[in-house]
């Protein structure tokens, strides 16, 4: 399995500012993703980070609004860009060489 | 539009019963994955079912993927407090590509 470390794991934000969290995996890894659970609901794929090269994203989520980093293979970042109240919410970062694990998350909170 | 359902949303149980938790799909997943998250935390991987009909234990849990690889199940033998979680069910449609998550299954175990 693989260990994978976000931070911050909170964070409470105003509105109009850009937070990035980071995700650190403690080895190399094929894929890694980023997810949203907001209270009390399952999780939604934002996009998949690709390794080199520009994420892609699910219907519903920008690049504008979500710029990924990904510059190798244990590290990316997921930015929330003018974050509004809307945006609060758990982001999770995963990685997969196979199965798919889970970092413990980041709990943002925009007032 | 929501590949998994799961049901039941909710379940609020007495210490030492039995429960099953149920994964649909009209989608054929190449994987599928079972996940517990407590709160404040990640999801935590239970099991992967590859095999159409396969069947999986984990102590007291049970797991089963459908002959046609498009459901699942999750049966729990007398629950205990500790059983306390949401429990996710997680498909992957092609091989290393992200997972689609049900809405989940909030289980509250009783003593």
């Amino acid at each position: 399995s693989a260990v994978i470390s976000q931070k911050p794991s909170r964070d409470i934000c105003q509105r109009g500012t850009s937070l990035t969290i980071q995700c650190q995996v403690d080895s190399q890894v094929t894929m890694m993703f980023w997810y949203r659970q907001q209270p009390g609901q399952s999780l939604t794929l934002i996009a998949t980070a690709n390794q080199g090269s520009e994420a892609t994203y699910e219907s519903g989520f920008v690049i504008d609004k979500f710029p990924i980093s990904r510059p190798n293979l244990t590290f990316s970042t997921l930015t929330v860009s003018n974050m509004s109240p809307e945006d609060s919410s758990i982001y999770l970062c995963s990685a997969s060489s196979g199965e798919l694990f889970f970092g413990e998350g980041s709990r943002l909170t925009v007032l | 539009t929501q590949l998994l359902e799961q049901s039941p949303q909710f379940l609020s149980i007495q210490e030492g019963e039995n429960l099953t938790v149920y994964c649909n799909s009209s989608s054929v997943f190449s994987s599928l994955q079972w996940y517990r998250q407590e709160p404040g935390e990640g999801p935590v991987l239970l099991v992967t079912v590859v095999t159409g009909g396969e069947v999986k234990k984990l102590k007291r849990l049970t797991f089963q993927f459908g002959d046609a690889r498009k459901d699942s199940s999750l049966h729990i033998t007398a629950a205990q407090p500790g059983d306390t979680g949401l429990y996710l069910c997680a498909g992957s449609l092609r091989s290393g590509y992200a997972l689609n998550f049900g809405k989940g299954t909030s289980l509250l175990v009783t003593p």
